[in-house]
């Protein structure tokens, strides 16, 4: 298995751009997360799916940041318009089951200028 | 609202000594806890799983202990080496599958 794939591996944009991140989680597995990584606050959950369907979404800092599930290989996390603060590494990863490990990709590095 | 800490933020070793990390959680009502090893520049690693139900795991020479009651989980390496020096972090699971991380705690082991 070719594991948690997410594109682009790093981003850089000027701040007032739309950033879309993507993420292929692993085949079959049923839960889905997208955390932010930063020096100062570590690893946050931002949102996280199950069966495709969003659990918990009380990360999400703003209305600026959406993501969406539209099925079990593919998951997109939008920002809009992007903020310097917002410059992190995305990462996303998946699980079979709760009782499963969690699976993580290699992560986006995003810059916002 | 659930709050995992990690001690000590960093640990310098000599090789082959061994060595405990501490993780602990403020809201005892976990689904599992989980173990993992993050290299610089890459993403997260899952070393050990353990359910709540459960007190230990082990996998080579590492040992995940988990006190359920008292909030806390260790994590023993053994004999240790260059190769384990990495960010180690530790995650409690909720029963809805939401996955609370610590801060990690980063390992040197010098040759």
């Amino acid at each position: 298995d070719a594991g948690v794939i997410q594109s682009p591996r790093h981003e850089v944009t000027e701040m007032g751009q739309e950033v879309t991140l993507r993420c292929k989680p692993i085949s079959g597995h049923n839960s889905l997360f997208w955390y932010r990584q930063t020096m100062m606050r570590g690893l946050e959950l931002l949102i996280y799916f199950n069966n495709n369907v969003p659990i918990d979404d009380s990360g999400m800092p703003e209305d600026r940041f959406s993501a969406k599930m539209p099925n079990a290989s593919f998951s997109t996390l939008k920002i809009q318009p992007s903020e310097p603060r917002d410059s992190a590494v995305y990462f996303c990863a998946s699980s079979l089951s709760l009782d499963s490990p969690l699976h993580f990709g290699n992560g986006t590095r995003l810059t916002v200028t | 609202k659930q709050e995992v800490t990690q001690i000590p933020a960093a640990l310098s070793v000599p090789e082959g000594e061994n060595l405990v990390l501490n993780c602990s959680f403020t809201d005892s009502a976990i689904y599992n806890l989980q173990w993992f090893r993050q290299d610089p520049g890459k993403g997260l690693t899952s070393l050990l799983l353990i359910q709540s139900s459960q007190r230990e795991q082990t996998s080579g020479r590492l040992n995940a202990s988990l006190d359920k009651s008292s909030g806390r989980s260790t994590l023993y390496i053994a004999a240790s080496q260059p190769g384990d020096s990495a960010t180690y972090l530790c995650a409690v699971s909720s029963n809805t599958g939401k996955l609370i991380f610590g801060q990690g705690t980063t390992l040197q082991v010098k040759p």
